[in-house]
């Protein structure tokens, strides 16, 4: 597509609820980033995914966080059994291979726990 | 690991130079990077850097030094709209992109 789009743009769920965030990179683009951000806070790495493959898990906060990519292309992250600090925006960013490639972000999830 | 340090907030008038620096350590390195973002919305790309020395782009200006672990971004003739949340991002071995926690500029007439 035109830019990384995710959705859902906004979602409020209830504490103990699991979340599903989708997001859909920019076509052709191998790498792929989750990144959360709390109010006023920087980007807190979660994943990032080369192709399918995930070589780097060590940012997801505990087990209830997971991510999978597949047809190198839409990666969904899963949140089982929501807290209240899982509250912040998701980011997802995509880019091509390549040193002087830079990452584009998508709108981000804004993800309120209840 | 990677950490990278920059300040949390800076403060400067607008038509002034203002001088954004950011130190790292890093296993591995494939360059860093600096973002802009406005409050509420997703960051932005300003600049690369994977070579030491200086990139021009219009007002904004990118520096490195590998050996030092150190950038800078330098910000020229500066408006209200550069008002933002800067960050230094840095991409480590493999395809790893690690971000500052950001540095908050402030414009003020």
């Amino acid at each position: 597509g035109a830019g990384v789009s995710q959705s859902p743009s906004n979602k409020v769920t209830e504490k103990g609820k699991d979340v599903e965030l989708r997001c859909d990179p920019i076509s052709g683009h191998t790498a792929l980033y989750w990144y959360r951000q709390s109010l006023g806070q920087g980007l807190e790495f979660l994943i990032y995914f080369q192709g399918n493959s995930a070589p780097d898990k060590s940012g997801l906060p505990s087990d209830r966080f997971s991510a999978e990519r597949t047809g190198g292309s839409v990666s969904t992250l899963t949140i089982q059994r929501t807290q209240q600090e899982d509250s912040a925006v998701y980011l997802c960013a995509s880019s091509s291979n390549g040193l002087n490639t830079e990452a584009f972000f998508g709108q981000g999830t804004r993800l309120t726990v209840v | 690991g990677q950490n990278i340090d920059q300040p949390t907030e800076m403060t400067a008038t607008e038509g002034a130079i203002v001088q954004i620096n950011c130190t790292y350590q890093t296993s591995g390195f494939n360059g860093l990077f600096w973002y802009q973002q406005h409050a509420g919305e997703a960051p932005t790309f300003l600049s690369y850097n994977v070579l030491d020395g200086l990139e021009e782009k219009g007002r904004f200006s990118s520096f490195l030094s590998r050996s030092k672990g150190y950038s800078y971004l330098l910000l020229k003739e500066l408006q209200m709209k550069d008002s933002a949340s800067y960050l230094c991002a840095v991409r480590g071995g493999g395809n790893k992109l690690t971000f500052g926690t950001g540095t908050q500029l402030k414009v003020e007439l």
